[in-house]
């Protein structure tokens, strides 16, 4: 098992172009989230997908786009990019447990740089 | 709302000390904790979780954490540290809706002295 990719592992942008992150996991999990990380500030939601066919904002949404492709797959793409934008970006998903609670797995991230 | 709180964005130890990396948190409801490791340029790993019994929990890497619920806290320890576990750890809550999302303290960066 590849667990949780992502596509690509760097980007560089300039203000005003448009790209699309990649994520893909094969754990057969129902939720899948996107998230940032910027330094000093942990990890802050941005989307999040409790299962397939929904969607729903998190903390920073602004900017952002989301697609639940199917089971597996949730893309994020950014129309305009910003400098603010220029973060580490990091897909996770998780499933339900009898216990209730909700590990989730994280891939390895994407280093983005909007200049 | 629920939140967290780690003190000490960083901590430096000597090889062999004990770790100690503090947790707080808020919420409404009884939580799910978590604590997870990153390493450079890499994703997050999870070290360790609290769910419900016992309070003290142990995870990966000799690390364990005690849930105690009077002081809302959910600090991580390891009673000697070595030089593989500089990295940056997160302490997390989880809430109770249907897509159990988490919310991650700001992080706290350990280092490890030879």
């Amino acid at each position: 098992n590849a667990g949780v990719t992502q596509t690509p592992k760097f980007q560089v942008l300039k203000t005003g172009q448009s790209m699309t992150l990649q994520c893909a996991q094969d754990m057969n999990h129902n939720s899948m989230y996107w998230y940032r990380q910027d330094p000093g500030m942990g990890l802050r939601l941005i989307y999040y997908s409790a299962s397939e066919g929904t969607t729903d904002k998190g903390e920073v949404p602004n900017g952002y786009n989301v697609s639940r492709l199917n089971k597996r797959e949730f893309s994020l793409r950014l129309e305009s990019a910003a400098p603010s934008q220029t973060s580490v970006y990091f897909c996770a998903s998780s499933s339900w447990t009898s216990g209730g609670y909700n590990e989730q797995f994280f891939g390895p991230g994407t280093r983005l740089t909007v200049l | 709302a629920q939140s967290v709180t780690q003190l000490g964005s960083h901590v430096s130890v000597s090889e062999g000390a004990l770790v100690l990396l503090r947790c707080n948190y808020s919420s409404s409801v009884p939580p799910y904790l978590f604590w997870y490791v990153q390493y450079p340029n890499q994703g997050l790993q999870l070290l360790l979780k609290y769910t419900t019994g016992a309070t003290l929990v142990k995870g990966i890497n000799g690390f364990e954490a005690e849930f105690k619920k009077s002081e809302t806290s959910f600090h991580l320890t390891k009673p000697s540290a070595h030089m593989s576990d500089a990295a940056e750890y997160f302490c997390a809550v989880s809430d109770s809706g249907s897509a159990r999302q988490l919310t991650f303290g700001s992080g706290t960066q350990l280092t490890v002295l030879p």
